[in-house]
């Protein structure tokens, strides 16, 4: 079985533009979140998509957004990117239901100049 | 979900030897998992432990679970400089489906 795919694994945009990250879950898997991780803030959630429905919500501006599609692939966007996004950010996918491990992808390294 | 706090920050053995990192909570769970990162990669999940089990082994791996301490403890035996990573506990109440909340882990160097 293929595991979580992210794209690109790297980016470099400025401040003021907008970004979209792509992740594909591993085949059957109907849940995808979001993390960012950074050398400050440590990982943090983002959000939970299950079945193209936002299921979980963590504490980031409104400037973050995802959406989930038929296939299970996911989409983040980030808009009027701020030097403090530069982040790793991780999806990670499951099954769905509680009490399940979660399969991370590698990451896109994002960078804000 | 709530945050784990993974202790301590910084662990550094021989390899060969045993390293034990813990994990502490504030509330009730339902669960608790262990994942490791390698630098610059994501995370891989190790074992999940349930609130009625008190140990589990996965190879190396051993979780033991206190749920009157409210904390768990991940032991690695015999490392190898492979192990060096970054280990994080993830505390879940039993709704928490995809939301996982993590502390800053422990990070752990095993030379060779």
């Amino acid at each position: 079985k293929a595991g979580v795919t992210q794209t690109p694994r790297y980016l470099i945009k400025t401040r003021g533009q907008q970004v979209t990250l792509s992740c594909s879950p591993i085949s059957g898997h109907r849940s995808v979140s979001w993390y960012q991780q950074t050398p400050g803030q440590g990982l943090q959630f983002l959000f939970e998509y299950f079945s193209e429905t936002q299921r979980n919500k963590g504490n980031f501006p409104g400037r973050f957004s995802g959406r989930q599609f038929s296939n299970s692939r996911s989409e983040m966007n980030v808009s009027t990117l701020e030097l403090g996004d530069s982040a790793l950010y991780l999806c990670a996918s499951s099954p769905g239901q509680d009490a399940q491990p979660q399969h991370f992808g590698d990451g896109t390294r994002l960078s804000i100049l | 979900s709530q945050q784990g706090e993974e202790d301590p920050q910084a662990l550094s053995i021989q390899e060969g030897e045993n390293a034990t990192m813990n994990c502490s909570y504030k509330t009730s769970i339902n669960n608790l998992q262990w994942y490791r990162q390698n630098s610059g990669r994501g995370l891989v999940h190790l074992i999940l432990i349930r609130s009625n089990e008190r140990e589990k082994h996965s190879g190396r791996l051993r979780v033991t679970l206190d749920t009157s301490k409210k904390s768990s403890s991940l032991l690695i035996t015999a490392s190898r400089a492979a192990d060096t990573a970054s280990y994080f506990c993830a505390p879940s109440t039993g709704t928490s489906y995809g939301k996982l909340t993590f502390g800053q882990g422990t990070i752990l160097t095993v030379h060779p």
